[in-house]
């Protein structure tokens, strides 16, 4: 089976820009949840959706949406970017319902923002 | 709100030695998930090994295993063998049982160096 895919892996972006990352989950899972990792702060959890349904939001402010596909691929959206917004994002799938199995990640969308 | 203490920003260890990993946790619930990952340069989120809150039994994976301790919310990974290869970030998480979330709660992680 194929992992989970993120694309695109680098970015750069001007403040005040909007950026769109997305999330292509392993097949057949279900839940894909998006975390944000920066050295100070470590890992954050942004969101995760099931079923094309946020299910659960970190707390992070407004500017930063998602979006799950009935294929259960999800894209992330940060507008208005800010210096602080530069961080590693990655992205995780689950078998939802199976919950001992744990989460996959991917690769992660390194963005920076200037 | 639950929270995950990873009190060894470093850790070092020879190659073919055996080495622990410290993670502790607060949280309210008694039933739980928690889990290991290694992060190496290549930036990967590896799941190591995982252990639910109601077995009693410690997890094993090859050289990885566990000290699970419930009542003390511990939850300590030791590498047995140490390889070149297992030098990373390493983070805890915990995960509810409750309401069907995959959210994960990550400690700050420790960062393992393999000497040759």
């Amino acid at each position: 089976k194929a992992g989970v895919t993120q694309t695109p892996r680098y970015l750069i972006k001007t403040r005040g820009q909007q950026v769109t990352l997305s999330c292509s989950p392993i097949s057949g899972h279900r839940s894909v949840s998006w975390y944000q990792q920066t050295p100070g702060q470590g890992l954050q959890f942004l969101f995760e959706y099931f079923s094309e349904t946020q299910r659960n939001k970190g707390n992070f402010p407004g500017r930063f949406s998602g979006r799950q596909f009935s294929n259960s691929r999800s894209e992330m959206n940060v507008s208005t970017l800010e210096l602080g917004d530069s961080a590693l994002y990655l992205c995780a799938s689950s078998l939802a319902g199976q919950g001992t199995k744990g989460a996959f990640f991917g690769q992660g969308t390194r963005l920076t923002v200037v | 709100a639950q929270t995950v203490t990873q009190s060894q920003p470093e850790m070092s260890v020879q190659e073919a030695e055996t080495v622990t990993l410290s993670c502790t946790y607060d949280t309210s619930e008694s039933d739980y998930y928690l889990f290991w990952y290694k992060q190496p340069p290549s930036r990967q989120m590896i799941l190591v090994i995982r252990q639910e809150a109601y077995k009693q039994q410690n997890a094993t994976e090859n050289r990885f295993s566990v000290n699970f301790q419930k009542a003390a919310k511990s939850f300590s990974l030791k590498i047995s063998d140490s390889q070149l290869g297992d030098a990373a970030m390493y983070f805890c998480a915990y995960r509810s049982a409750q309401g069907g979330s995959e959210k994960l709660v990550f400690g700050k992680g420790t960062k393992l160096t393999v000497n040759p």
